[in-house]
């Protein structure tokens, strides 16, 4: 089974700052790699996902992640963060099943609180 | 454009009783995932079905149950309900396969009391 761990559980940033949260997870095999924002008291939103090819993808809101094999880590990334990305971010993972075509669930990060402060 | 619809939005329920919790894809989506997300906690797994059969079985205890019925909609069928099943339940829909993005509706939050 897959495990992710997401560092940082909470990070406080001002306006403008550089980001970076880090995700590393632990599967032999072929994953599928999501980052997902979840603004307060709303649901999860997909920032951006990596399958396979270029291992640099962009997302929406001026995200970005990069997928590191060699380091099993996915960090997301945005070089100058705003106020109204103050959320809850989770990595996520999953396997795609040997028979392909399934519906594998994925499993979730323990989250990043991220303030970022006017 | 359209999104996952769950319903009913908050559930009140008392210990031992039993809920049903509904979710309707987004249309043309095949796949449905189930979630329950803790205060604080990250979503964990529970269930998911592609094309109205079970795919993949995740932390789901023994007491719930699910479906997913011809018009894709699902439905969570939880029983004995206990204080610990207190949680917001995530389903997601996407288009068949690991690799397709999963899109998630606002919640059904669900307070034992």
């Amino acid at each position: 089974a897959q495990s992710v761990s997401q560092h940082n559980h909470h990070v406080i940033l001002s306006e403008a700052a550089s980001l970076e949260l880090g995700c590393n997870y632990s599967y032999g095999g072929t994953v599928n790699l999501f980052w997902y924002v979840q603004y307060p008291g709303q649901h999860l939103q997909l920032l951006l996902k990596y399958f396979s090819g270029d291992p640099l993808v962009k997302g929406i809101k001026g995200f970005e992640a990069e997928f590191i094999k060699s380091k099993f880590s996915f960090n997301l990334r945005k070089p100058s963060v705003q106020w109204s990305d103050t959320a809850e971010y989770f990595c996520a993972v999953n396997a795609p099943s040997a028979s392909g075509g399934g519906a594998d669930g994925l499993t979730f990060g323990k989250g990043t609180h991220l303030i970022i402060q006017p | 454009a359209a999104g996952v619809i769950q319903s009913p939005r908050h559930l009140i329920k008392e210990k031992r009783e039993t809920a049903t919790l509904k979710c309707y894809p987004i249309p043309r989506h095949d796949t449905v995932y189930w979630y329950q997300q803790g205060p604080g906690q990250d979503p964990q797994f529970l269930i998911s079905f592609y094309e109205k059969m079970q795919s993949d079985k995740g932390s789901i205890p023994d007491r719930f149950s699910a479906q997913q019925f011809s018009d894709y909609h699902s439905e969570l069928n939880m029983s004995s309900l206990e204080l610990g099943d207190s949680a917001l339940y995530f389903c997601a829909s996407s288009l068949g396969g690991s690799n397709q993005p999963q899109h998630f509706g606002d919640g059904t939050r669900l307070s034992i009391l």
